[in-house]
C-alpha cells in the first residue's frame, strides 16, 4: 500500500532537548516536503527536497533543519525546540515534475513546553 | 500561484449531492486543479484534479468551467463521513508547494 509514515504521531517534550521527526514514503518518489499546520494560519510549507542530496527552504524554515540522504527518508530536525514550533506537522512526496497528486503523512503533533 | 477564493463553510443533508465551488481566475494555463480535503486534523486527502475536462472518480466528480476560471467539487452522495475540510489548490506539477488557503469546511448533517 502506498502509505507516507510519520513518527512519532505525537510528542511531548520540553524546549532546548533536540528532537527528529522522521518521515518515510514507500513510492519512490522524488519530492518530498514537510507543512506545519497552525489555527488560523492553514498550512505553510517549512523545507522541501527536490531528489537526494537536494533540499530548500519554504515559507518558514526557522528553527529546522532536514536531510535528504535516502530517497525514501526526509526527517525533520529541530535542534533546540521552543514553545512556537508547538504545532501539527505534516510530510508530503510525489512526482516531480507530473500532474500526480502529493501524498500525505498523518502527522505529528509536537507540543513543546 | 493562482490565488483562489472558496466560501468558508457549507452545510449538505446526509444522501445529497454537495456542490463546492472554488473561483481560480488567475489560473496558468499549465496549472491543474486539484482537490484536497481534511478531516479533523488528519493528513489531507487527494480526491480529484482534471486541467480542462471534467473528471470523475470513485470519490467525486469535479467540473472545470470552459474559462477555467472556476470550478465545482461534487461528492454525489455524501456521507457524515464527508464532514471535513475542501480545498481547491491549484499547481502546476507534483513538486511543488501546495497553497491550500482557508478551504471551505462542509458539514454534512443527518
Amino acid at each position: 500500500e502506498a502509505q507516507v509514515t510519520q513518527n512519532p504521531r505525537y510528542l511531548i517534550t520540553v524546549t532546548g532537548k533536540k528532537l527528529t521527526v522522521t518521515c518515510s514514503q514507500n513510492m519512490n518518489h522524488e519530492y518530498m516536503s514537510w507543512y506545519r499546520q497552525d489555527p488560523g494560519l492553514g498550512l505553510r510549507q517549512i523545507y522541501y527536497s527536490m531528489n537526494v542530496e537536494v533540499t530548500d527552504k519554504g515559507d518558514v524554515p526557522e528553527g529546522y533543519k532536514v536531510s535528504r540522504k535516502e530517497k525514501r527518508n526526509f526527517p525533520l530536525i529541530l535542534e533546540s525546540p521552543s514553545p512556537n514550533q508547538t504545532s501539527l506537522y505534516f510530510c508530503a512526496s510525489g512526482e516531480r515534475a507530473s500532474n500526480q497528486p502529493q501524498h500525505f503523512g498523518d502527522g505529528t503533533r509536537l507540543s513543546i513546553l | 500561484d493562482a490565488k483562489t477564493t472558496q466560501p468558508p463553510s457549507m452545510d449538505c443533508a446526509e444522501g445529497r449531492a454537495a456542490n463546492l465551488p472554488c473561483n481560480h481566475s488567475t489560473i496558468s494555463g499549465n496549472e491543474y486543479v486539484y482537490w484536497y480535503r481534511q478531516i479533523h486534523s488528519q493528513g489531507p486527502q487527494y480526491i480529484i484534479h482534471g486541467l480542462k475536462n471534467n473528471e470523475t472518480n470513485e470519490m467525486a466528480s469535479l467540473i472545470i468551467t470552459e474559462d477555467r476560471k472556476s470550478s465545482t467539487l461534487i461528492l454525489p452522495h455524501a456521507t457524515l463521513r464527508d464532514t471535513a475540510v475542501y480545498y481547491c489548490i491549484p499547481n502546476s506539477n507534483s513538486g511543488y508547494a501546495l497553497n491550500f488557503g482557508k478551504g471551505t469546511s462542509l458539514l454534512v448533517t443527518p
